[in-house]
């Protein structure tokens, strides 16, 4: 599986959006990108995910360039609720549950 | 519909205990993967189970070890326990159905191991 490069930390204000940047320039062609979040003391939550194409779902966006090496996820309007850590995952996602999770990216929202 | 769910959430062992840790997926799903997660080392792969048969494992010594059963529910063992065995263990299940993408991984909220 790529290897993923996420910032350690980011803060984010109550209300504004969250971006948060996943560089994976090794991914291959049949890898999708993952996103989850483990929210303290809990068990990682699946966010959502995409191939090559732009993604929205209830909880975040995913924009992933056209060349596939970096992702944004995006969450449209922080709450507090949403200071987790963060974790982009590159993965076949096939038959494959290995997830290899990172350090993620520890972000704080603040009032 | 019920989520995943393990149990015990919290234990405390001595040293050279055994430990078996119980997980129930959500009705429907036929995998189920455990994960490991302490402070130092994240979360990482232990191993995965579909239709009661290991598929995958991770680099963990023999001690760790673990089943499924016909109603996919799985149950994991550590035996000999040393104070590095303290940590998070994290269930996972997933549909795996056929053609589907399946990377998608609902997680229990873990069972709470205190080696002694």
């Amino acid at each position: 599986d790529a290897k993923t490069t996420q910032p350690p930390s980011m803060d984010c204000a109550e209300g504004r959006a969250a971006n948060l940047p996943c560089n994976h320039s090794t991914i291959s062609g049949n890898e999708y990108v993952y996103w989850y979040r483990q929210i303290h003391s809990q068990g990682p939550q699946y966010i959502i995910h995409g191939l090559k194409n732009n993604e929205t779902n209830e909880m975040a966006s995913l924009i992933i360039t056209e060349d596939r090496k970096s992702s944004t996820l995006i969450l449209p309007h922080a709450t507090l609720r949403d200071t987790a850590v963060y974790y982009c995952i590159a993965d076949r996602g096939a038959g494959s549950y290995q997830l290899t999770f990172g350090k993620g990216t520890k972000l704080s929202v603040i009032p | 519909k019920a989520g995943v769910t393990q149990t015990p959430r919290y234990l405390i062992k001595t040293r050279g205990q055994q430990v078996t840790l119980s997980c129930s997926p959500i009705s429907g799903h036929r995998s189920v993967s455990w994960y490991q997660q302490t402070p130092g080392q994240g979360l990482q792969f232990l191993f995965e189970y579909f239709s009661e048969t290991q598929r995958n494992k991770g680099n963990f010594p023999g001690r760790f070890s673990g089943r499924q059963f016909s109603n996919s529910r799985s149950e994991m063992n550590v035996s000999t326990l040393e104070l590095g065995d303290s940590a998070l263990y994290l269930c996972a299940s997933s549909r795996n159905l056929a053609g589907e993408n399946t990377g998608e991984l609902f997680f229990g909220e873990g069972s709470r191991l205190t080696v002694l």
